[in-house]
């Protein structure tokens, strides 16, 4: 079974630009999470999505976005780009219940100048 | 609100060593606890979980971790480490009583294995 897979690997972006990040999870796999992975801050919540709806989001401003679609597959937006948000974006996926272990992606790396 | 300590932010153990990372949770109900483990450049692999049950919940490569809900912990273990266990671990926490499917991550511990 194909892992979770993200897209693109590595980006680099200016200040005020705006990018979109693409996940597509585990075959099967219903709810989608992402997470901010930094050496200061450690590995932040941004949302989570079932079934195209979200479900939970984390304190993040709202120039960070997401949506889910019917196959499962997930798009974050991040909007107007600061340099603190050159970051490891983590994309997770599960089965659907609150017990069931995520499965991440390799990430991908978004570099801010 | 739900939140999770790692108190060390490394372990240095000889190979051959018990290991053990350790790990600390705040919820308000009964918690689910997770460990992953992150290899250099790389995303992170489920280790082990805590849902219900047993206290000692046995995982992937040999690491096990007992929780002790008075101590309100979640320790990593493994009884004889390798090099190659080598990473960073993280301990997770979710709150199903609170109705979050929110996992929140603790900082992260670098353990390193010494040959």
């Amino acid at each position: 079974k194909a892992g979770v897979t993200q897209t693109p690997r590595y980006l680099i972006k200016t200040r005020g630009q705006q990018v979109t990040l693409s996940c597509s999870p585990i075959s099967g796999h219903r709810s989608v999470s992402w997470y901010q992975q930094t050496p200061g801050q450690g590995l932040q919540f941004l949302f989570e999505y079932f079934s195209e709806t979200q479900r939970n989001k984390g304190n993040f401003p709202g120039r960070f976005s997401g949506r889910q679609f019917s196959n499962s597959r997930s798009e974050m937006n991040v909007s107007t780009l600061e340099l603190g948000d050159s970051a490891l974006y983590l994309c997770a996926s599960s089965l659907a219940s609150a017990g069931d272990e995520q499965y991440f992606g390799p990430g991908t790396r978004l570099t801010v100048t | 609100a739900q939140s999770v300590a790692q108190p060390e932010d490394q372990v240095n153990v000889a190979e051959g060593n018990p290991l053990t990372v350790k790990c600390t949770y705040s919820v308000s109900g009964n918690p689910y606890l997770f460990w992953y483990v992150q290899y250099p450049n790389r995303g992170l692999q489920f280790l082990l979980k805590y849902i219900t049950g047993d206290n000692l919940v046995k995982g992937s490569y040999g690491f096990e971790a007992e929780f002790n809900k008075s101590q309100t912990s979640f320790h990593l273990k493994k009884p004889s480490a390798l090099v190659s266990d080598s990473a960073l671990y993280f301990c997770a926490v979710r709150d199903p009583g609170a109705g979050s499917y929110q996992l929140t991550f603790g900082k992260g511990t670098k353990l390193s294995v010494i040959p």
